[in-house]
């Protein structure tokens, strides 16, 4: 069974400043995507960034990129020039080709100081 | 585009009663939907998935005659949760995709039983 692992529970940063997030995951197939949700306090899930396995190249979004790095099995999550709108739960989640379901992390909460 | 609504937003139920959440794609058509709970400061979990016209598939470990589930239409599922006790209390969140697209997510439906 795939599992995601997101080895930090909370992150805080500074306005303005970087902040990555970690996501790891485990999986024996080779064709799959990956995703990054964000949940406000509001708890309506957002989806960020997604990133097709069998594209090498890193997704971006604005201020977010990931840095997919697949035979590590490792999936982070950049935020730049931070903004206290993006203080949030952050889930990373991972889909097989040959599925619909959605495999999610425990998420991280991410708090953005003034 | 890719709007989810979910009805109410807010329920409170006395124990022993059911309640009914609805979940509609505004604008697309949903081929499948899924529901999931999540508890305060945890992450989603997948309860069922449906299709249209056809019987949901439920998770292990989700009852299904307690969580009746609905998708009588291409823009419209229902969940219902049958005599509800407080242990049932969470929030309820459905997602919709159509074909060859990813999940969008509702904004969510908070369930109180007293």
């Amino acid at each position: 069974a795939q599992t995601v692992t997101q080895s930090q529970p909370e992150m805080s940063v500074q306005e303005a400043e970087t902040v990555t997030l970690s996501c790891t995951y485990d999986t024996s197939e080779s064709d799959y995507y990956l995703f990054w949700y964000k949940q406000p306090p509001s708890r309506q899930m957002i989806l960020v960034i997604r990133q097709e396995a069998y594209k090498q190249q890193n997704a971006t979004e604005n201020r977010f990129s990931v840095n997919f790095q697949k035979a590590a099995k490792s999936f982070s999550l950049k935020i730049s020039d931070s903004q206290l709108g993006d203080a949030a739960m952050y889930f990373c989640a991972y889909r097989s080709r040959r599925s619909e379901k959605l495999v999610f992390g425990k998420g991280t909460k991410l708090t953005v100081n003034p | 585009g890719a709007v989810v609504s979910q009805h109410p937003s807010w329920v409170i139920c006395k124990s022993g009663t059911s309640v009914k959440i609805e979940c509609r794609s505004l604008d697309f058509q949903a081929t499948t939907m899924f529901w999931y709970r999540q508890f305060p400061k945890q992450s989603l979990m997948l309860m069922a998935t449906s299709n249209e016209g056809s019987k949901a598939t439920y998770e292990q470990g989700v009852e299904k005659d307690k969580f009746l589930i609905n998708h009588a239409s291409l823009t419209l599922s229902t969940l219902t949760v049958t005599s509800a006790h407080p242990e049932d209390s969470s929030f309820y969140i459905c997602s919709a995709r159509a074909v060859l697209s990813e999940q969008y997510f509702g904004p969510g439906t908070r369930l109180t039983v007293t």
